[in-house]
């Protein structure tokens, strides 16, 4: 079974300021999906970035970048240049493609909150 | 590229009541839609998987019968909670598969902005 573990339950950062969200994932397929979603209080999941696990660059998508380890397991989402509306909960997510529906495994979040 | 709407984004209903939900997919086709609840400060619940054409495949726990879903072409999937009662208040979200039109991966999913309800 997949598992995404995200261990900070809140985050803070300061405006301008650059910061990582940490994920882990567990499994034991070798082709698997990364996600990255952003739910504001409005409630959308707004998608951020992907990354394939074949991929060798790191997936960057304006100012947020995913820094992945495939050999630690590790998927952290880096956002740069923080801004006020960044103020959300983070998702992290895994894609289970052996299920042949390509149903994701959500971890339990990270509330970012943005200074100014 | 890649939207995906909903409706109601709420609605609130006398108990006992059937309310149905509808998620389509805007500028894509999706084979694939999935439906989830969110309770509070949770994160998402898959409910089920639903797959334009076939029957819906349901999470253990989710009974198909309160919770029924018709998948009836590419950009459509409604999900009708039937008999409401005040526990099925939640937020219910759909998202869809579509492929590579979003600039994703094949399996990313983009998600509607979610149906807030609420049963009296």
């Amino acid at each position: 079974a997949q598992k995404i573990t995200q261990t900070q339950p809140g985050m803070f950062v300061q405006e301008k300021e650059a910061v990582t969200l940490d994920c882990t994932y567990d499994t034991s397929d070798q082709s698997y999906g990364l996600f990255w979603y952003k739910q504001p209080s409005s409630g959308e999941m707004i998608f951020l970035i992907y990354q394939g696990s074949y991929d060798e660059q790191n997936a960057t998508e304006g100012r947020y970048s995913l820094n992945f380890q495939k050999a630690r397991k590790s998927a952290n989402l880096v956002i740069s240049a923080s801004q006020l509306g960044d103020s959300a909960m983070y998702f992290c997510a895994m894609s289970d493609s052996g299920a042949g529906s390509y149903q994701l495994t959500f971890g339990k979040g990270t509330k970012l909150s943005v200074i100014p | 590229g890649a939207v995906v709407s909903q409706h109601p984004s709420w609605v609130i209903c006398k108990s006992g009541t059937s309310v149905k939900i509808e998620c389509r997919s805007l500028d894509f086709q999706a084979t694939t839609m999935f439906w989830y609840r969110q309770f509070p400060k949770q994160s998402l619940m898959l409910m089920a998987t639903s797959n334009e054409g076939s029957k819906a495949t349901y999470e253990q726990g989710v009974e198909k019968d309160k919770f029924l879903i018709n998948h009836a072409s590419l950009t459509l999937s409604t999900l009708t909670v039937t008999s409401a009662h005040p526990e099925d208040s939640s937020f219910y979200i759909c998202s869809a598969s579509s492929g590579l039109a979003g600039g994703g991966g094949s399996d990313t999913q983009y998600f509607g902005p979610g149906t807030r309800l609420t049963v009296l």
